[in-house]
């Protein structure tokens, strides 16, 4: 099974954009991620996976303002034209048999 | 329009059982895969078990030791997690969650609380 890591916080001001780094280990740099939000006190909501090649598709009905790259055995979520609403827990996504989770990135908008 | 609605939560004292169910319904229940995903209080989010779209395989997380058992009801279109022994540390909002077979999870319930006092 893979192993994400993500960094535990992150900050960026109002409007801005931001970009939260998934790190896979290095057996499984080519998996597929996928990006999820927490708002506070509500259900996560799936956003964006992001292939091993690099393109991403959004889950329906999210906003163009999220994106998704790569980098190696990097996955990015980036975000842009921050608004108030996206300081929340974002949580990365793997999986083979089952799936596994990063350990999440707290979003603080300035 | 997708949905999945958990219910089952509620308060248990250590060494009881729980049932929680995930009533699914917008789409087509047979082709998806589904898991329990847990989230302790102020913790991130944590895989608790798995199910295949065709039922024939269920995975589960180490620590759990055989406690939980995942089912599905293809008449019904839900989801099971049957919870035994229960421990303060299985306290935490359980979440149901639609996975297809080659993709990631895409669609998440509302949660359910399980509390477990000693």
């Amino acid at each position: 099974q893979p192993v994400l890591t993500q960094s535990s916080s992150a900050s960026a001001s109002l409007g801005s954009s931001v970009k939260l780094t998934c790190t896979l280990d290095s057996e499984h740099i080519n998996y597929i991620v996928a990006w999820h939000q927490q708002q506070p006190g509500k259900a996560p909501r799936y956003l964006v996976k992001v292939e091993g090649n690099g393109l991403y598709k959004r889950g329906s009905g999210i906003p163009d303002r999220f994106s998704g790259s790569r980098s190696g055995a990097d996955r990015y979520l980036i975000i842009s034209n921050l608004q108030s609403e996206d300081e929340a827990d974002y949580y990365c996504e793997s999986w083979e048999s089952y799936a596994v989770f990063g350990g999440g990135t707290k979003l603080t908008v300035l | 329009q997708e949905q999945l609605v958990e219910s089952g939560g509620g308060v248990v004292q250590s060494g009881g059982s729980l049932r929680l169910s995930c009533a699914t319904s917008g789409f087509t229940f047979t082709t998806h895969g589904f898991q329990w995903v847990r989230q302790a209080p102020g913790k991130g989010l944590e895989w608790v078990a798995s199910i295949r779209h065709d039922g024939n395989n269920q995975w589960y997380a180490e620590s759990l030791r055989g406690r939980f058992t995942i089912s599905r009801d293809k008449s019904t279109q839900t989801l099971y997690l049957d919870m035994s022994s229960l421990k303060t540390e299985d306290t935490g909002i359980y979440y149901c969650a639609k996975k297809p077979p080659a993709g990631p999870t895409d669609y998440w319930g509302q949660g359910t609380l399980v509390s477990v006092s000693s």
